[in-house]
């Protein structure tokens, strides 16, 4: 089986344009978790979708972040406008539901100049 | 508030050597999820294992070993007989249920030949 695919798999955009990134959970997985990872802050939780509904966007960072799952097999995650300090890595994670593991896609190295 | 607690930042050991990370959390949720994921240099997040706040008996898979003590709210890892293959930074996560997981800072984990 597929795991979550996440592309694009590495962007390098400057600052002040928009960047979109997307997901794509594991077939049958109710749940889509956002996460950023920066050498200072490590790994952080961003948002989270159960059923396509956002259920917790409080570890978004600010307003220029936004999240949408229109379908179960489909998530974006956007900054618009981006800034040198959104550059990370970010990670998209599926799981079958309450208290199961996530399973991890390979993530987007997001670079901003 | 969650926390997780990695003090180790990095270890470096021998090949053959056994070795123990180090995870200790902080919850209020009387039920809660502990979990291990492994990040080799190519950077992908590989889920280890999953333990409940009801089952605190040790797991061993293979050369991994797990040790889950509620008393001292601590859930470690043991790899026996480190291979150079082991090297990677190890996470140690705590979830609530359906929510995302809080993650530790990681231990990077370096296995000399």
């Amino acid at each position: 089986d597929a795991g979550v695919i996440q592309s694009p798999r590495h962007e390098v955009t400057e600052m002040g344009q928009e960047v979109t990134l997307r997901c794509k959970p594991i077939s049958g997985h109710d749940y889509l978790f956002w996460y950023r990872q920066t050498m200072m802050r490590g790994l952080e939780l961003l948002i989270y979708f159960n059923n396509n509904v956002p259920i917790d966007d409080s570890g978004m960072p600010e307003d220029r972040f936004s999240a949408k799952m229109p379908n179960a097999s489909f998530s974006t995650l956007k900054i618009q406008p981006s800034e040198p300090r959104d550059s990370a890595v970010y990670f998209c994670a599926s799981n079958l539901g309450t208290y199961y593991e996530q399973y991890f896609g390979p993530g987007t190295r997001l670079t901003v100049t | 508030a969650q926390k997780v607690t990695q003090a180790q930042t990095e270890i470096s050991v021998v090949e053959k050597e056994d070795v123990t990370l180090d995870c200790v959390y902080e919850t209020r949720d009387t039920t809660y999820y502990l979990f291990w994921y492994k990040q080799p240099p190519s950077g992908e997040l590989v889920f280890l294992i999953r333990r409940n706040s009801f089952d605190e008996q040790n797991e061993i898979s293979g050369r991994y070993s797990w040790n889950f003590q509620k008393s001292t709210s601590s859930f470690n890892f043991t790899i026996t007989a480190s291979q150079v293959v082991d090297s990677a930074v190890y996470f140690c996560a705590l979830g609530g249920g359906a929510d995302g997981l809080t993650f530790g800072k990681g231990t990077h984990l370096i296995i000399q030949p």
